[in-house]
């Protein structure tokens, strides 16, 4: 059961350069988000989608987008990557509805030096 | 506002010991849930529990528990018997009713040493 795939699992990126975090869920979830975990700061929310089409900001969504083109993929891009972009990043996906669990991603490491 | 409390930063222990995380939250709504996942050292988060705000009934799971209490909103993980397997960052979180995006306290690291 692949659940929800990211890749790549790790990237170091230059100072300006962009990319491309992939994700893509097959338990055909409506409900797909992008979270970034800092050391000790816990997970925060950057992007979210209730599906194919829709998407909207969470906390820290400066620096990033998103599209979500069909049910099963919700890429992240990062334009112009910064230092303080340097994290791990998380996509989470869960069927909607209050208090539904969201599963995530087994995370993807980006070093922006 | 919501608001996920984790004090405790990290804890260590003896395998075989009992050790509690505990977990405080902040909310204005009366309907949300509360969730608890383990971040292994193989970096995946990994889904253990969901509570409803209605349900205050204690759950046991194998050597888990977590304890449910409204009127001090916590809600703390005990694991009893504490094996090195058990080593990970853990993290309580929160969602509302009319939202599934969750609000996450800054994690307990979890070190249990043979």
């Amino acid at each position: 059961n692949a659940g929800v795939t990211q890749t790549p699992k790790f990237r170091i990126l230059k100072i300006g350069q962009s990319m491309t975090l992939q994700c893509t869920q097959d338990m055909n979830h409506n409900y797909m988000y992008w979270y970034r975990q800092d050391p000790g700061m816990g997970l925060k929310l950057i992007y979210y989608s209730v599906g194919a089409g829709i998407t909207d900001k969470g906390e820290v969504p400066n620096g990033y987008n998103v599209s979500r083109s069909t049910t099963e993929d919700f890429p992240l891009r990062l334009e112009l990557a910064a230092p303080s972009q340097t994290s791990v990043y998380f996509c989470a996906s869960g069927q909607g509805g209050s208090g539904n669990t969201i599963y995530f991603g087994e995370g993807s490491w980006l070093t922006v030096v | 506002a919501q608001k996920v409390t984790q004090a405790q930063t990290e804890i260590s222990v003896v395998e075989k010991e009992d050790v509690t995380l505990d977990c405080v939250y902040e909310t204005r709504d009366t309907t949300y849930y509360l969730f608890w996942y383990k971040q292994p050292p193989s970096g995946e988060l990994v889904f253990l529990i969901r509570r409803n705000s209605f349900d205050e009934q204690n759950e046991i799971s194998g050597r888990y528990s977590w304890n449910f209490q409204k009127s001090t909103s916590s809600f703390n993980f005990t694991i009893t018997a504490s094996q090195v397997v058990d080593s990970a960052v853990y993290f309580c979180a929160l969602s509302e009713a009319d939202t599934d995006k969750l609000i996450f306290g800054t994690g307990t690291r979890l070190q249990v040493f043979p």
